[in-house]
Parts: structure tokens; C-alpha cells; sequence
């Protein structure tokens, strides 16, 4: 069965450290890879999609995520957290058949 | 403005009285669906609807019905609420096909509470 695993339940940094979140998937193809950010109250945003082609993809808000096979993994960065950044992050794969999967998410944490 | 809304946004409810809570969306989208958010446990896919009067199952069914007579709308019925469906509900939509489709527009949630 299709699985995505985000290892980090709670993240904290620092205002202007890089920060990095983890997700990995399981699945036998390459599936089509998303992350999404919830600000608190509110609904989801799109940060970024992978579809195919280049493995790094950029983002809104100066988010990046970079797709390794090798590691089934689609982790997502920003070289500096800034204090707005603070919400929850989901990472999601829809393995072409409609039916979306969402990790459990991180809850982000920024320290001035 | 291109959205997706919800209504009611927050619903307190008692145990076996039924309920709908309704999604609508004005992207001409054919793709809909809906979720429940519950701590740890993220967003899981409770139905969603390829098109008119196409809807299939997600991963968590049990206890919910839709329907899809519209393109533009996909309510969510709880026809037996119960306390475990307590949770907070959103609905999305999306473009199907290939390239930039699924990008999902999620509405702005529902909060169910079921005593």
C-alpha cells in the first residue's frame, strides 16, 4: 500500500536558520509528489508539485524540494526561516489514480 | 475570486441527527473531494468525484455519503453522526488530466463536533 512517512512531528528553529523537512514515500512508480503548508485556522496551500523532469523544484515563499529516487524521498528546504513561516507542513502523493495520500505532518516552529 | 467554500465553518452537533455539510467550488473543476483532519494522524481522503455523478471511496468511507448531481458542488452527509467523526472536514477540487492538473484548492474547512 502507498505510504507517506514525515519522521519529524515538531520542528523548531531559529529566525534566519535553513531549514529542511523530510518525507518519504512508498510507492513502485514515480508518483506525483506535493508539499502543502496550513497556517494555523486555516486551509492548505500548494507550496510546490513534482510531477517529472528537473528534481529540484522551487516553490512559493522561497521554498525548494528536491526528488531522489534512490532515497523515495522528497524532502523540502528554505535556506532562511523567517517567523511567517510557522505553521504545519504536509507533504501529499497522488499515485495517478486520484487518490491522494498525506503524511501526518510537521508543525514548524520559529524562534526569534 | 476562484475558490472553494465551505458551509457551515463550524457545526456542534448530537449524536444520530443527520447531517450535510456542503462544498462548492466556481473553478469549473471536475475533480472533488473531501477529507478529515485529526491530530497525528494528517489528512486521509474520505470520498472523492472524478466528475458528475462519478464519486468513488477513499481510504476512510465508513460512515459518510456524497453525492455529485453538479459539477460546481459535492456535499458530504453524515447520515448517523458519531462522536469518532468529530474532526475537522475540507473539501478540495482540481483540474484532472496531466502536467499541472491536480493541483488541489482546498476550502477553508469545516469543524464538526459530535456529542
Amino acid at each position: 500500500a502507498q505510504s507517506v512517512t514525515q519522521p519529524d512531528i515538531h520542528i523548531t528553529v531559529s529566525e534566519g536558520a535553513s531549514l529542511e523537512l523530510r518525507c518519504n514515500y512508498s510507492y513502485g512508480a514515480t508518483p506525483y509528489l506535493f508539499w502543502y503548508v496550513q497556517s494555523p485556522g486555516q486551509g492548505l496551500q500548494l507550496l510546490l508539485k513534482y510531477f517529472s523532469g528537473d528534481t529540484l523544484v522551487q516553490g512559493i515563499k522561497g521554498f525548494e524540494a528536491e526528488f531522489k529516487r534512490s532515497q523515495s524521498s522528497f524532502n523540502l528546504r528554505k535556506p532562511s526561516v523567517h517567523w511567517s513561516d510557522a505553521a504545519e507542513y504536509f507533504c501529499a502523493v497522488d499515485s495517478g489514480t486520484y487518490k491522494y495520500i498525506f503524511g501526518t505532518g510537521t508543525r514548524l516552529k520559529v524562534l526569534a | 475570486e476562484a475558490q472553494v467554500t465551505q458551509n457551515p465553518r463550524y457545526l456542534i452537533t448530537v449524536t444520530g441527527k443527520k447531517l450535510t455539510v456542503t462544498c462548492s467550488q466556481n473553478m469549473n473543476h471536475e475533480y472533488m473531494s473531501w477529507y478529515r483532519q485529526d491530530p497525528g494522524l494528517g489528512l486521509r481522503q474520505i470520498y472523492y468525484s472524478m466528475n458528475v455523478e462519478v464519486t468513488d471511496k477513499g481510504d476512510v468511507p465508513e460512515g459518510y455519503k456524497v453525492s455529485r448531481k453538479e459539477k460546481r458542488n459535492f456535499p458530504l452527509i453524515l447520515e448517523s453522526p458519531s462522536p469518532n467523526q468529530t474532526s475537522l472536514y475540507f473539501c478540495a477540487s482540481s483540474l484532472p488530466g496531466t502536467g499541472d492538473y491536480n493541483e488541489q484548492f482546498f476550502g477553508p474547512g469545516t469543524r464538526l463536533t459530535v456529542l
